[in-house]
This record gives structure tokens, sequence and C-alpha cells, in this order.
């Protein structure tokens, strides 16, 4: 079956890093998605990764390896606002969207 | 990046009426379009999917006379909550694609609310 596990609760500390790891099965891959979700909002596209290594943007990186189907979101510098939940989607081979229960990230100052 | 309006962001209807939630892709020709529903503290869980001018794929367990989609344009998707019920008050939302981004976009969402 398809399945994405990500951690369910993530704290840390304002102006620290934080790393948070998905792991997908899926039938087919075509890319791994990770979204931010503040409460009551919907989500908002961070990155997308489609080849294995480390893509940067800004205070936010993301890195996919193919052959250990992972992925991990790297958030530096955090503040306040970072604090959301991050949901990570992996897309199959039909182009579908598998979505991960999202990881909800507490900074604390 | 590109933007998707969804409409409205709040609803609170009674009991056994019909809610419509419409869902545009403005600047970008949206050939398909997903139809999540959120509950809270809870991820996505994708209801259905529809390609314009097709007509809508539905998940398993959700009930397709209940929750009538229509793609009838590349930019423009409704979702309509027929004779809605209290436990359909959920967090609605859509997301759109269009033929060569494989990246979706979402609207803002929709807080349907029965009473």
């Amino acid at each position: 079956g398809q399945n994405i596990d990500q951690p369910t609760e993530m704290t840390a500390t304002e102006g620290a890093i934080v790393q948070i790891n998905c792991t997908y099965q899926t039938s087919g891959f075509n890319g791994l998605f990770w979204y931010q979700q503040h409460a009551g909002e919907a989500p908002t596209f961070l990155s997308y990764n489609v080849l294995d290594g480390l893509e940067e943007k800004g205070r936010f990186s993301s890195f996919l390896s193919r052959s250990k189907g992972y992925s991990y979101l790297l958030l530096k510098e955090l503040q306040m606002k970072d604090s959301a939940s991050y949901l990570c989607a992996a897309m199959d081979s039909n182009y579908q969207l598998i979505w991960g229960a999202g990881t909800k990230l507490i900074i604390k100052p | 990046g590109a933007v998707v309006s969804q409409h409205p962001s709040r609803v609170i209807c009674k009991s056994g009426t019909s809610v419509k939630i419409e869902c545009r892709s403005l600047d970008f020709q949206a050939t398909t379009m997903f139809w999540y529903r959120q509950f809270p503290k809870q991820s996505l869980m994708l209801m259905a999917t529809s390609n314009e001018g097709s007509k809508a794929t539905y998940e398993q367990g959700v009930e397709k006379d209940k929750f009538l989609i229509n793609h009838a344009s590349l930019t423009l998707s409704t979702l309509t909550v027929t004779s809605a019920h209290p436990e359909d008050s959920s967090f609605y939302i859509c997301s759109a694609r269009d033929r060569t981004d494989t990246e979706a976009f979402f609207g803002q969402g929709t807080r349907l609310t029965v009473v």
C-alpha cells in the first residue's frame, strides 16, 4: 500500500534549526512536496523535489533520497511565525498526491 | 505562484439545505482540480479529482450523490454539499493544477458549519 510517515509533533526554540523527516512508500514516484499549514488556513507550497539532493530556498531547505524513500524539511533561524503544521506529500505514478498526517511544529521563545 | 480563489471562506447552513463552494484558478488553466476535506488536527482527505469536461473521480467512501462536483471550464470547479447534515461540518479545500505543472495550488478553504 501507499504510505507517508512523519512525526506528529516537534518542538524547537526560536532562532534554532529543526529538521522534519518524512518517509514514503508509493506506487511509482513523481516527486515529493512540502506544504506549510497554519491553523484554520489552507496549505501553502514550500518545496518540490524530484531528484536526489538538497534544494535550498532561503531559510527552508528540502532533501530527497529516492533510494531510501526519505525526505526532510530543514528550517533555519526559526521564527515564531514558523509555528504551523508541515505536510509531506508524495506524488505517485498516477500523479496523485499521497499526504502525510502532518507534523505540528511548536516554536518556543 | 499561481492563485486559486475559493469562495465562500465561511458558511453556516441549516440541516437539510445545500451549499455550493466555488474554486477558481485566476491566472492559469486548471485542467485538474482536487477537493479535500480536513477535520481538526487531521491531514487532508482527498474526496474527488475532477478533470475539465469529465465526470469527477470520487475516492472510496465519498458519496457522489451527496458531494456534487462540476468542472465545466478550465478555471472553475464547484462542490455542492446536498442535504447537508451536522456531520458534514468540516474544512473543505480545493487545489488546482495545470497540464504541465505538477505543483498544486490551494484555495483558501471553506469552513462549513451545518446547524
